[in-house]
């Protein structure tokens, strides 16, 4: 069954706290990316990869890292110096590196901060 | 700084009735244009895509146009469900091929009522 998953589904997190959010893919897609979603605003780009151990910044990185280390994993790490954590997180991928391929979206996480 | 606005924000229409989701970008170079669907708390899954050149594309219930000299997008819903109760997201691709590709608009949250 071929796809994009995200765990956990729901994340709570204490202030000061770092969580790792997972997504992982079995598309066989180079390009990976994190977006941010808020209440009646559009996705907001966090981070992206377009090929194994190489990642860039997109419009709001501030506050979060990432990795990727193989091709089918991509984790999102929400630091203690993101101000205002608590949204809802999709990753997505898509097969081709210029990036105008149809994006796949995993089912996304919800990350609160208590 | 390229732009996605769709209108209405919300939209309830009763069951079995159509309706008319607009959206205006201002995307260059424009590359394509997507409809994706989303429902609550889940990851957005794509309607339609849509090229400089396509006017008009269909998927079941949902058609989509696009008239690129004035940079508007439409997606008509026929006949709703229950189950096109969802927020529908117009994402628009430029040729940027740094990798940061993809404006999403902020999305029109429908409700189909019985």
């Amino acid at each position: 069954d071929g796809g994009i998953t995200q765990s956990p589904k729901y994340l709570f997190r204490k202030e000061g706290q770092n969580v790792t959010l997972s997504c992982e893919q079995n598309l066989n897609h180079d390009a990976m990316y994190w977006y941010r979603q808020d209440p009646g605003q559009g996705l907001r780009l966090i981070y992206y990869s377009q090929i194994v151990n190489d990642f860039q910044k997109g419009d709001i990185a501030e506050g979060y890292s990432v990795s990727r280390e193989k091709k089918e994993s991509f984790p999102l790490t929400v630091t203690s110096a993101q101000k205002n954590p608590t949204a809802f997180y999709l990753c997505a991928s898509s097969s081709g590196t210029s990036g105008t391929g149809e994006q796949f979206f995993g089912p996304g996480t919800r990350l609160t901060v208590l | 700084k390229n732009q996605v606005e769709q209108s209405p924000q919300s939209l309830i229409i009763l069951e079995g009735k159509n309706c008319t989701l607009q959206c205006n970008y201002t995307v260059s170079p424009f590359s394509n244009l997507r409809w994706y669907k989303q429902d609550t708390g889940r990851g957005p899954v794509s309607l339609t895509i849509m090229t400089f050149s396509e006017n008009t594309k269909s998927n079941g219930r949902y058609t989509a146009t696009l008239d690129a000299d004035t940079k508007q997008s439409s997606l008509h819903i026929t006949a709703s469900q229950l189950s096109d109760s969802a927020s529908y997201i117009c994402v628009v691709s430029d040729y940027d091929n740094a990798g940061n590709m993809l404006t999403f608009g902020g999305g029109t949250r429908l409700m189909v009522k019985p």
